[in-house]
């Protein structure tokens, strides 16, 4: 099984830099993914990390590090469009189940 | 493309009546999931498919059913709502299951009295 934990909540000011943790617990990894859900919609997909190093991709950037069963979501040059929750979910190689953690809810103030 | 379509948007049940969540992607996806969401606990699977006539569980099956005799189609069935059952509903699918992004309909959010 798998224990996905991360933040509750975090607060971040417009234009700033935050980074969002996730620590994971897995029997056989097959990847991690970070998700994006504003309030009252679906998940949209972020960002993917299987390998250890920093993926970017725009003003977002996720690090993995299998070693450790830990990932960052880095957002830059923050926006107030940017407050929503960030899911972290992992996958393991002998069952085709993804874990989702409880997320973490994103304010961005002025 | 229409992507991941799901009615209805919201449902009001009483306890012990059933029925069916329509789940329905256009992508030719072979993998179709279907996820209960919660406060403070995160999106947990139900159920599962990787393919028509394929099913399996996720991690909370009680009390819900599954079948896939299309790939278009995944619906989530109900058998005796409860209230513990009230939550909100996502279907996703993907091309395959490993490392391929899930793409999420927009939710039912299901109220059992």
């Amino acid at each position: 099984g798998q224990n996905i934990d991360q933040p509750t909540e975090m607060t971040a000011t417009e234009g700033a830099i935050v980074q969002i943790n996730c620590t994971y617990q897995t029997s056989g990894f097959n990847g991690l993914f970070w998700y994006q859900q504003h309030a009252g919609e679906a998940p949209t997909f972020l960002s993917y990390n299987v390998l250890d190093g920093l993926e970017e991709k725009g003003r977002f950037s996720s690090f993995l590090s299998r070693s450790k069963g830990y990932s960052y979501l880095l957002l830059k040059e923050l926006q107030m469009k940017d407050s929503a929750s960030y899911l972290c979910a992992v996958r393991e190689w002998d069952n085709n189940d993804m874990r989702f953690g409880a997320g973490t809810r994103l304010t961005v103030k002025p | 493309n229409a992507g991941v379509t799901q009615t209805p948007k919201f449902q009001v049940l009483k306890t012990g009546q059933s029925m069916t969540l329509q789940c329905a992607q256009d992508m030719n996806h072979e993998y179709m999931s279907w996820y209960r969401q919660d406060p403070g606990m995160g999106l947990r699977l139900i159920h599962y498919s990787v393919g028509a006539g394929i099913t399996d569980q996720g991690e909370v099956p009680n009390g819900y059913n599954v079948s896939r005799s299309t790939t278009e189609d995944f619906p989530l069935r109900l058998l005796s709502a409860a209230p513990s059952q009230t939550s909100v509903y996502f279907c996703a699918s993907s091309y395959g299951q490993g490392t391929d992004t899930q793409y999420f309909g927009p939710g039912t959010r299901l109220t059992v009295l």
